[in-house]
């Protein structure tokens, strides 16, 4: 079985420019997370899709930020115009089901660098 | 400030135990979890202990989780130069959203 894959593995943009990451779960996952590590710094939970729909995008730092998940398959989170202060990795993680630990299968994430 | 809290290094000789510490704020968390992540790789879940439970041994992992002071600890025994991570920490809520703590770096040393 194929795992969680991300592309593109590394990304340096200018600052204005757009970048769009892109993430394919596990075949059969409904939930799909998105994640972020910036600097070293605790990795912080930007969104949530079930299926197609955003359960929660509590975690999205502004609207410069947009994600999709058209078909409820594989994912986009397109940054535009990207800041300086978007650098990081960027993680995607996708689970079956919620109940019984809800484990959360990682990509090796997208590392964002903007200049 | 950060919500799960965790030291950010330890060093440790190779044969000897680890034990690597978590404070977390949210009394609600039904699961805490404990990520690794090697170089160049994405986390890899190593054990999750559901809230309700006060110790999970899984080979060479213990997890001991304190409710009233809302603390976690990760230990593993006869630590491997293959243990060398960053270890996470995370908590997480009812739809599965992860707070995580900065990470420990373990290196084992010879």
């Amino acid at each position: 079985e194929a795992g969680v894959t991300q592309f593109p593995s590394h990304s340096v943009i200018e600052k204005g420019q757009t970048v769009t990451l892109r993430c394919d779960p596990i075949s059969g996952h409904d939930n799909l997370y998105w994640y972020r590590r910036v600097m070293g710094k605790e990795i912080k939970f930007l969104l949530h899709f079930v299926k197609e729909s955003k359960q929660d995008e509590s975690g999205m730092p502004n609207n410069r930020f947009l994600a999709e998940r058209t078909g409820g398959t594989y994912s986009t989170l397109k940054v535009q115009p990207a800041e300086l202060e978007d650098s990081g990795v960027y993680f995607c993680a996708s689970s079956q089901e919620l109940a019984g630990g809800n484990e959360q299968f990682f990509g090796p994430g997208t590392r964002l660098t903007v200049l | 400030g950060e919500d799960v809290e965790q030291s950010l290094f330890l060093s440790v000789r190779e044969g000897d135990s680890s034990v690597i510490n978590c404070t977390y704020t949210d009394s609600s968390s039904t699961y805490l979890y404990w990520y690794k992540q090697e170089p160049g790789a994405g986390l890899q879940l190593l054990t999750y202990i559901f809230s309700n439970m006060d110790m999970k041994q899984d080979q060479r992992l213990t997890v001991l989780l304190n409710k009233k002071d809302k603390h976690l600890s990760l230990r593993i025994a006869d630590t491997q130069t293959g243990d060398s991570a960053i270890y996470f920490c995370a908590e997480s809520d009812s739809w599965g959203k992860l707070q995580f703590g900065a990470g420990t770096q373990v290196v084992v040393t010879p």
